[in-house]
């Protein structure tokens, strides 16, 4: 069984300052990692992914996700945030034999403050 | 291309009673998968859809079932609605079966169980 850990359920950060979200997983497996943001209103749209490779993984809208296997973590960060970045965030993995199914995290609630 | 699309977006209905939700996929995706989205238990996976062939499922009672048809368009059923049944029902498309693809999400249907 998988499961994942986001831990910061809400993050107040100042527009341009940076920010990171922080995600801890635990499977037996190996998996990929995702992560998802949702505006209000709105279905989950995917920011990046890891399947292999390069541990550092670049997405849309400038962020960023490091996957680090000895901590079973895969953290996300932006240099500068902008007040269109507040929305929640979701990690998730999925087991390369499972198919399309994805655990989720329990969402990080980013709020952007001019 | 026209992203996934959900039908309906807002519904009420009355414990005891039942209910369908639509997911049209992008086209040409075949694989379909449902999530429930609570404040209390988050996004949790009801099930994967691939060429009309149930592939996964989520740990939820048999009062929900879904099905796929030949032009991968899904729908969910939830018989005996309970109020413990509300929730934002999210649908995702993905071209193939296998994990690690991207995942489109639709934007949602909110079911208000009352």
């Amino acid at each position: 069984a998988q499961s994942v850990t986001q831990l910061d359920s809400q993050v107040p950060v100042f527009e341009e300052a940076p920010v990171e979200l922080r995600c801890n997983y635990s499977s037996s497996v190996s998996v990929y990692l995702f992560w998802y943001v949702q505006y209000p209103n709105q279905g989950l749209q995917l920011l990046l992914k890891y399947l292999s490779g390069s541990t550092l993984v670049k997405g849309i809208n400038g962020f960023e996700a490091e996957f680090n296997k000895s901590q079973t973590s895969f953290h996300l960060r932006k240099p500068s945030v902008h007040i269109s970045d507040t929305a929640e965030y979701f990690c998730a993995v999925s087991d390369p034999a499972a198919g399309n199914k994805l655990t989720f995290g329990g969402g990080t609630r980013v709020l952007v403050k001019p | 291309k026209a992203g996934v699309t959900q039908t309906p977006r807002y519904l009420i209905k009355t414990r005891g009673q039942q209910v369908t939700l639509s997911c049209s996929p992008i086209s040409g995706h075949r694989s379909v998968s449902w999530y429930q989205q609570t404040p209390g238990q988050g996004l949790q996976f009801l099930f994967e859809y691939f060429s009309e062939t149930q592939r996964n499922k989520g740990n939820f009672p048999g009062r929900f079932s879904g099905r796929q048809f030949s032009n991968s368009r899904s729908e969910m059923n939830v018989s005996t609605l309970e109020l413990g049944d509300s929730a934002l029902y999210l649908c995702a498309s993905s071209f193939r079966g296998q994990g690690g693809n991207e995942q489109y999400f639709g934007p949602g249907t909110r079911l208000t169980v009352t």
